[in-house]
């Protein structure tokens, strides 16, 4: 049973346009989201997190919307650029424990 | 400087060997995590020590033994593996246990044969 979801498992985006990766949730009890980016061979960076009393953090050209009735969490990346192609995995945690991570979206942004 | 590193990067042993994967965090953080992730899937606990004591075993089979010996360093012994264990195994720190953000290693890629 998938607790979060990443339903697009790839995208391409141009250069320089905008990127929206998507998750979405099935425990109304989590409390807490991130972000996080993968290349191949390296371990997950972090990029970005919100908690559910908010709905929206913004890091330079990364934004995070939180849209708890919905339970749906997306990642806005502006501009997008060649270098942010990399694999990119949401978790999700719950109130108490550890962290459950989606399946992952492969970006792909063209020069 | 959130760096974790991990070595080795690469590990090939065979179903008799034993072996071990070494983390190490000098970020000051009390919170070290075990992950093991499989191609194409994300990254799934296997163990959190907290404060040097083991503090979840995600029902991890015996044949991973994990140790923290100080508060930077992380190690996770392994005995006896299989093959459907070959995999990406990522460590992570954290400031606390499960509440702030886990910074990960780079990840040994595991291969048994």
């Amino acid at each position: 049973d998938q607790q979060v979801k990443q339903n697009s498992p790839s995208l391409s985006v141009q250069e320089g346009r905008i990127s929206i990766l998507n998750c979405d949730y099935t425990n109304s009890m989590f409390d807490y989201f991130l972000w996080y980016k993968k290349y191949p061979a390296e371990g997950p960076t972090f990029l970005i997190s919100i908690s559910s009393i908010k709905d929206k953090n913004e890091d330079g050209r990364f934004t995070v919307f939180l849209n708890k009735s919905a339970k749906h969490l997306s990642l806005h990346i502006v501009p997008s650029q060649p270098g942010d192609s990399a694999v990119y995995f949401c978790a999700a945690r719950p109130e108490t424990y550890k962290y459950i991570f989606g399946t992952g979206t492969r970006l792909k942004v063209l020069a | 400087d959130t760096e974790v590193t991990q070595t080795p990067k690469h590990l090939v042993m065979g179903m008799t060997n034993k072996k071990s994967l070494k983390c190490e965090q000098h970020m000051g953080h009390r919170a070290m995590y075990w992950y093991k992730q499989k191609a194409k899937k994300p990254p799934e606990l296997m163990f959190v020590y907290s404060y040097e004591k083991l503090s979840i075993n995600e029902s991890v089979p015996s044949r991973f033994s994990p140790e923290c010996p100080n508060s930077s360093l992380l190690n996770l012994h392994l005995h006896a593996l299989q093959p459907e264990d070959s995999a990406l195994y990522l460590c992570a720190s954290s400031s606390r246990q499960l509440q702030e953000t886990q910074y990960f290693g780079p990840g040994t890629r595991l291969l048994v044969l």
